[in-house]
């Protein structure tokens, strides 16, 4: 089966611009994960997707970050205005039903904000 | 905040020998996973183990969990120098429906 995917692989903004980033999951995953990652740490989860619903974004800064998933299928990821601190790897999951199964990761998108 | 906390941090080892990474948690759990990173790729799941469950075998590895000291072990046997990568552990608290990575171990084979 295909894997995740996600575009684009590399982004480099200025401060106060926004950047949207696309994942598709693989095909029959209802759930649907963005992820955080700063350099020499592990994910921190921002938000959470079942089918097209969101079941978590308790560490989703809202005031910058949006996400949407589409018909339940591929999602967007939005940051409007970046920060010098967004400069991270956002990675995208996705899992057949909860969270109590393991996760397939697409390759990430590497954010650099100066 | 963490939940997860591997240890240790960085770990080098020769070729064919045995590598044992560590994780704590601080919270009950329904299970804890266990993820490979190789650099600037997405992570790779090895392994899950449920609370209800003390040891999990795929191929060369071996996965303990203790629920009474809040920690599980991760064992690569004869190790490879592709096996050179992050470690992380992820566990699923009892009480929230999300996983909680830790800060991984970065593991180094050398030939």
């Amino acid at each position: 089966e295909a894997g995740v995917a996600q575009s684009p692989r590399y982004k480099i903004i200025e401060k106060r611009q926004s950047v949207a980033f696309w994942c598709n999951p693989i095909s029959g995953h209802a759930t649907l994960y963005w992820y955080q990652q700063i350099l020499g740490q592990g994910p921190k989860l921002l938000i959470q997707f079942q089918n097209n619903g969101v079941v978590d974004d308790s560490q989703l800064p809202k005031d910058r970050f949006s996400a949407e998933r589409l018909k339940g299928v591929d999602s967007t990821l939005k940051i409007q205005p970046a920060k010098l601190e967004d400069s991270a790897v956002y990675l995208c999951a996705s899992s057949r039903q909860t969270v109590s199964y393991e996760q397939y990761f697409g390759p990430g998108t590497r954010l650099t904000v100066t | 905040s963490q939940q997860g906390e591997e240890d240790p941090q960085a770990l080098s080892i020769q070729e064919g020998e045995n590598a044992t990474m560590n994780c704590s948690y601080k919270t009950s759990i329904n299970n804890l996973q266990w993820y490979r990173q190789n650099s600037g790729r997405g992570l790779v799941h090895l392994i899950l183990i449920r609370s209800n469950e003390r040891e999990k075998h795929s191929g060369r590895l071996r996965v303990t969990l203790d629920t009474s000291k809040k920690s599980s072990s991760l064992l690569i046997t004869a190790s490879r120098a592709a096996d050179t990568a992050s470690y992380f552990c992820a566990t699923e608290p009892g009480s929230a429906r999300q996983l909680t990575f830790g800060s991984g171990t970065q593991l180094t084979v050398l030939p």
